[in-house]
């Protein structure tokens, strides 16, 4: 059964910082890996979603690797700004598994400090 | 263009009583789902749906409904409200095919069953 650990569950920065955000999974068949956003009392926005053939994938200061063999997968944010201040989740699909049958991490709590 | 539509965003309920959680998409989307998110547990699949007319059980699904007569829309219907469905609903929804298909989700349904 696949499982997703994201750690740490909460990170505290200074504003400018560079900082990766890491998400682990025990099942390596995963048919892609997403990467998404979640400000308090909101929906969850997606950011990145890798597919099992890449490597990574890149949205403006957003980067997200992808390393089947190991299990893991990282978002990189670039010069993070307190707009960035918000839970972060990571959910991986995989294959025979439905559309939306993601199996999602708790997410990592970031904090951006002006 | 309004995406995914969830209401009511809060309601209360007491033990027993049954209700409708409404979700509508405009983006022809074939998949839809229903996550609930509770502290520690992270989103967790309650049902989902690869078309109309089709539908079926996700990891938590006792105690839920749905149908899905319409592509634009999702129900979930609670039959008799239980303290343990006191939760954060989410429903999302993606097209189905192919990889690359990120999940769209609703700002979601604060219940809280007294």
């Amino acid at each position: 059964k696949q499982e997703v650990t994201q750690i740490p569950a909460a990170l505290s920065v200074p504003e400018g910082e560079n900082l990766v955000l890491n998400c682990s999974f025990t099942d390596s068949a995963i048919y892609n890996l997403q990467w998404f956003r979640q400000d308090h009392g909101k929906g969850l926005t997606s950011l990145l979603l890798i597919q099992s053939s890449q490597r990574e994938q890149t949205s403006g200061r957003l980067n997200a690797s992808l390393d089947k063999s190991s299990g893991r997968s990282t978002l990189y944010i670039a010069a993070s700004q307190p707009g960035d201040s918000a839970t972060y989740l990571c959910a991986a699909r995989n294959y025979g598994g439905s559309q939306g049958n993601l199996i999602f991490g708790k997410g990592t709590k970031l904090s951006v400090k002006p | 263009n309004a995406g995914v539509t969830q209401t009511p965003k809060f309601q209360v309920l007491k033990t027993g009583q049954s209700m409708t959680l409404q979700c509508a998409q405009d983006m022809n989307h074939e998949y839809m789902s229903w996550y609930r998110q509770d502290p520690g547990m992270g989103l967790r699949l309650i049902h989902y749906s690869v078309g109309a007319g089709i539908t079926d059980q996700g990891e938590v699904p006792n105690g839920y409904n749905v149908s899905r007569s319409t592509t634009e829309d999702f129900p979930l219907r609670l039959l008799s409200a239980a303290p343990s469905q006191t939760s954060v609903y989410f429903c999302a929804s993606s097209y189905s095919k192919g990889q690359s298909s990120p999940l769209h989700f609703g700002n979601g349904t604060r219940l809280t069953v007294t």
